[in-house]
């Protein structure tokens, strides 16, 4: 079944609000990364996470890693329409810390009222 | 110089047709992927090839056949097409860790498959 699950499915927001997807796991992952997909476009990294607790900040957007590995979150301030897309999780498959097998949450899409 | 590139971008095609979908990647990767995108987004793992080996295989129906001529390329056939076939297909690669977690996947710019 599906190892990462991810909320919420749709979020609309007004340019300049806030904005936080949460991906949560059942079991402690090893590392978790994200993605971005603009509309009409592929998926892209943004970021990995390995640390328990860990925080990393590009610009606007914040990722943070659950203590107990088993949750992370995505948090962009003041949004801007560039922002627009699917974002995703993506973690290990049950018990793996390595290798090539990523599970991918159901992604939160992002709208972006200008 | 394109990372990741599918042909073709898009793909119209009657049902019961067999179809392909060709990826190369020059990142010098050894391992490459095939998910399916559906109409909500939702991304799923189909196949995995790591040095032209198969390493995973998702349940997908039998009528979907990968081919890894080499590490480069990774090519899907699809047989008897169906009208629930109709997806976004995406190619993606990454390098195969033994330890220390797992590389970026880097993904094509995709295939829109429309059965009808």
């Amino acid at each position: 079944g599906q190892q990462v699950m991810q909320i919420p499915q749709y979020q609309h927001v007004q340019e300049g609000e806030d904005f936080t997807t949460y991906c949560n796991s059942s079991t402690t992952l090893s590392n978790i990364q994200w993605y971005k997909q603009r509309p009409g476009g592929h998926p892209v990294f943004l970021i990995q996470l390995v640390k328990s607790g860990e925080v990393k900040k590009q610009k606007r957007l914040t990722f943070q890693f659950g203590e107990a590995k088993k949750n992370s979150s995505l948090h962009i301030t003041a949004t801007q329409t560039t922002d627009v897309g699917t974002y995703f999780c993506a973690g290990p498959r049950r018990g793996e810390t390595s290798g090539s097998r990523l599970t991918f949450g159901e992604g939160t899409q992002l709208t972006v009222n200008p | 110089d394109t990372a990741v590139s599918q042909t073709p971008k898009y793909l119209v095609t009657q049902m019961g047709n067999d179809k392909s979908i060709k990826c190369e990647q020059n990142l010098g990767h050894d391992t490459m992927y095939w998910y399916k995108q559906d109409s909500k987004k939702f991304l799923k793992i189909m196949f995995s090839y790591n040095n032209k080996e198969l390493i995973i295989n998702e349940t997908v129906p039998n009528r979907f056949s990968p081919k890894s001529p080499d590490k480069a390329h990774l090519n899907l056939h699809i047989n008897s097409l169906e009208l629930g076939d109709s997806a976004v297909y995406f190619c993606a690669s990454s390098h195969y860790r033994t330890s220390g977690g797992f590389d970026t996947q880097y993904f094509g710019p995709g295939t829109r498959l429309t059965v009808l």
